[in-house]
């Protein structure tokens, strides 16, 4: 059964650079959709972006190019990268796996556990 | 605001059939499949319906999923309280190409 983890620092200061790994185990990392979603703290989801497995990846335009995601097959990790942070962007960071179907249908299963980023001086 | 409507809360009684709604646009729901996602208090999302009416393995039949148009609905049958959870619809944007959630509904059994 796969399982997904994050990982990562827990604050990050203002104009920094966010950086999370998540860990996939009991699976393959091919053939799939490797997805981050982050909720700020009492609202509600939000999808940043996708990198499949060949290494093309998709963003949220509302990110406005900030984000990038990148995947180590080797170490069966994929990785955010999230700049020039604010406030806004504090919330719980999710790691997600979507299986290879058409765009149209893509769904999220599994998730990690999430991770709390809080971004402050 | 999130680009699906859903109401932001709801509340029914244990035994009763339920329903939250989940309205969208021709860019989302219209033409594309619709998932439901549920998060017990303090945990992360998980799967619940996909393609509009498919339930993943593990999860009981009283959950079912519909859609007409654009907009879609996710059933309850028989109200239990450990299905006191938030739960979110989303479905993929062609207009944001990426997927959208809906705001997310609040049920509580009272």
């Amino acid at each position: 059964q796969v399982q997904l983890q994050e990982s990562g620092p827990g604050l990050v200061k203002p104009s920094e650079t966010l950086s999370l790994t998540c860990t996939v185990s009991g699976g393959s990392i091919s053939n799939h959709y490797w997805n981050w979603i982050r909720q700020p703290p009492g609202k509600g989801l939000e999808w940043i972006g996708y990198i499949y497995y060949s290494g093309s990846t998709n963003y949220n335009p509302s990110l406005k190019s900030r984000g990038t995601i990148s995947l180590d097959t080797s170490k069966k990790q994929f990785s955010l990268k999230l700049t020039s942070v604010t406030a806004a962007d504090t919330a719980v960071y999710y790691c997600a796996r979507a299986p290879l179907v058409p765009a149209s249908m893509v769904w999220f299963d599994p998730w990690g556990q999430g991770t709390l980023v809080t971004v402050s001086s | 605001q999130s680009v699906l409507t859903q109401p932001p809360s709801a509340s029914g009684t244990p035994g009763q059939r339920f329903a939250i709604s989940c309205s969208g646009s021709n860019s989302n729901i219209g033409r594309n499949t619709v998932n439901w996602y549920q998060q017990l208090p303090g945990t992360a999302p998980k799967l619940l319906i996909y393609s509009n009416n498919q339930r993943p393995s593990g999860v009981p039949d009283r959950f079912s999923g519909s859609k007409s148009g654009t907009s879609a609905s996710l059933a309850i049958s028989g109200l239990q309280s450990e299905d006191e959870a938030d739960y979110y619809c989303a479905a993929w944007d062609d207009s944001l190409h990426g997927p959208v959630f809906g705001g997310g509904t609040k049920l509580t059994v009272l």
